[in-house]
């Protein structure tokens, strides 16, 4: 969806560095949502924000952190990376005119090595 | 048992045949279901909600949802080449505000 977008789009980094990924949304949406998707586990919900500075954990948060100043803006946070964090992470939102539906941007492919 | 369930195929079906894609939930109390399609190295992308029993029908596509018998099923008809991705079946389960996934079925659509 052109109305997220989401930075770097790739990004190599060494375990134990601390990494941050970015999502941007136009949309205005109250919800927005942090997934990572892994082969054989599908999507899985790591943290997700019901407003600006409201965020709560989903199924994975353990080594993630988020945190969310401006509606548009949602970071993601890996305080120490490690080789597990290797995925793809998708920023979705939600809670537009369709209150239940959910939009993703374009991924960010993580490689911790 | 994940609360969503899908057959992670490839199910392969040839050009022009109807596709038939099926999901099954666990939590009785789930409302709303989505399909995403998800083509290899891009994201996933919304084409069909439905939100009450019975059939949602939108061009190729209709979404089935049957609450008593816990399953949603996606039908694709006139497949198409294009058609060929993953699709992933999603609920709000448990607590309203969040989506759980199914790992995905892969269909792929030959000439």
């Amino acid at each position: 969806d052109a109305g997220i977008t989401q930075s770097p789009r790739h990004k190599v980094t060494e375990t134990g560095t601390p990494v941050t990924l970015r999502c941007h949304q136009t949309e205005n949406h109250r919800y927005m949502y942090w997934y990572r998707q892994d082969p054989g586990h599908g999507l899985r919900l790591i943290h997700y924000s019901y407003g600006v500075k409201d965020t709560d954990k989903g199924e994975v948060s353990d080594g993630y952190s988020v945190s969310r100043s401006k509606t548009e803006d949602f970071l993601l946070t890996l305080e120490s990376a490690t080789s597990s964090q290797t995925s793809v992470y998708f920023c979705a939102t939600g809670g537009g005119l369709s209150y239940n539906e959910q939009f993703f941007g374009p991924g960010t492919r993580l490689t911790v090595l | 048992q994940k609360e969503v369930e899908q057959n992670s195929g490839p199910l392969s079906v040839p050009e022009g045949a109807i596709a038939s894609l099926n999901c099954t939930y666990s939590d009785r109390g789930s409302q709303s279901f989505f399909w995403y399609r998800q083509y290899s190295g891009k994201s996933p992308e919304l084409i069909m909600s439905i939100y009450s029993n019975g059939d949602k029908e939108d061009g190729r596509f209709t979404a089935q949802l049957n609450k008593a018998s816990q399953y949603v099923s996606l039908l694709i008809r006139d497949s198409q080449p294009s058609d060929s991705a993953t699709y992933l079946c999603a609920g709000y389960t448990g607590t309203a505000s969040k989506l759980t996934f199914g790992t995905g079925t892969r269909l792929q659509v030959t000439l």
